[in-house]
């Protein structure tokens, strides 16, 4: 089954604790991209990928890092949560060019406290 | 800059009766342009796109959009409302800038169909 996978799907951590949030892919999407959804903000880009090694800033990177080591994986890194990152983040994937749509995973619902 | 705007927050319609959620675009050159569906506690879901061509497309669950070039705008309809369909949407743009492609999502709009 085409599918995108994220994990963990709920975390709550405490300020300045380095995580990972996991994003895999098995479509062989060249494009993949994290977005954090917030009330009344949508979903608001934060970083994407356009294939291996070759990543760049969304909208809103900062606090946020990347990597594209492999194809198929793309973690997103917050090397020091503060409150204000609290949100819902989404990884999502495509096959590259500006008509394809995007496959979306379940969600990280993330809290920093 | 490209932007996507959806104008109402929540659009409330009973069952059976027609629906349209709202998009309007800003965009340099063709646009690109997709409707997403998030139902609660999951990701998006593709449910129609545009690229050129005929102005009326057709998606998932009996959905289709109407693309209105002079009014920028795309949106989103569907004959019968049904209960399920209550959830909340996304319209996007899609276009390149410096040799990448730039999606850029609206607020969504909640849909609640009303039995």
């Amino acid at each position: 089954e085409a599918q995108v996978t994220q994990n963990p799907r709920y975390l709550i951590t405490v300020t300045g604790k380095k995580l990972t949030v996991t994003c895999s892919q098995n479509m062989n999407h060249e494009y993949m991209s994290w977005y954090r959804q917030d009330p009344g903000l949508g979903l608001r880009q934060i970083y994407y990928s356009m294939n291996v090694e070759v990543t760049d800033k969304g909208d809103v990177p900062e606090g946020y890092k990347v990597s594209r080591k492999e194809k198929r994986n793309f973690p997103l890194i917050l090397e020091s949560p503060s409150p204000n990152q609290t949100s819902l983040y989404f990884c999502a994937s495509s096959y590259r060019g500006m008509n394809t749509e995007a496959f979306f995973g379940q969600g990280t619902r993330l809290t920093v406290v | 800059a490209q932007s996507v705007a959806q104008p109402e927050d929540q659009v409330n319609v009973a069952e059976g009766n027609p629906l349209t959620v709202k998009c309007t675009y800003s965009v340099s050159g063709n646009p690109y342009l997709f409707w997403y569906v998030q139902y609660p506690n999951r990701g998006l879901q593709f449910l129609l796109k545009y690229i050129t061509g005929d102005n009326l497309v057709k998606g998932s669950y009996g959905f289709e959009a109407e693309f209105n070039k002079s009014q920028t705008s795309f949106h989103l309809k569907k004959p019968s409302a049904l209960v399920s369909d209550s959830a909340l949407y996304f319209c996007a743009v899609s276009s390149l800038r410096g040799g990448y492609q730039k999606v850029t999502f609206g607020i969504g709009t909640k849909l609640q169909v009303i039995p």
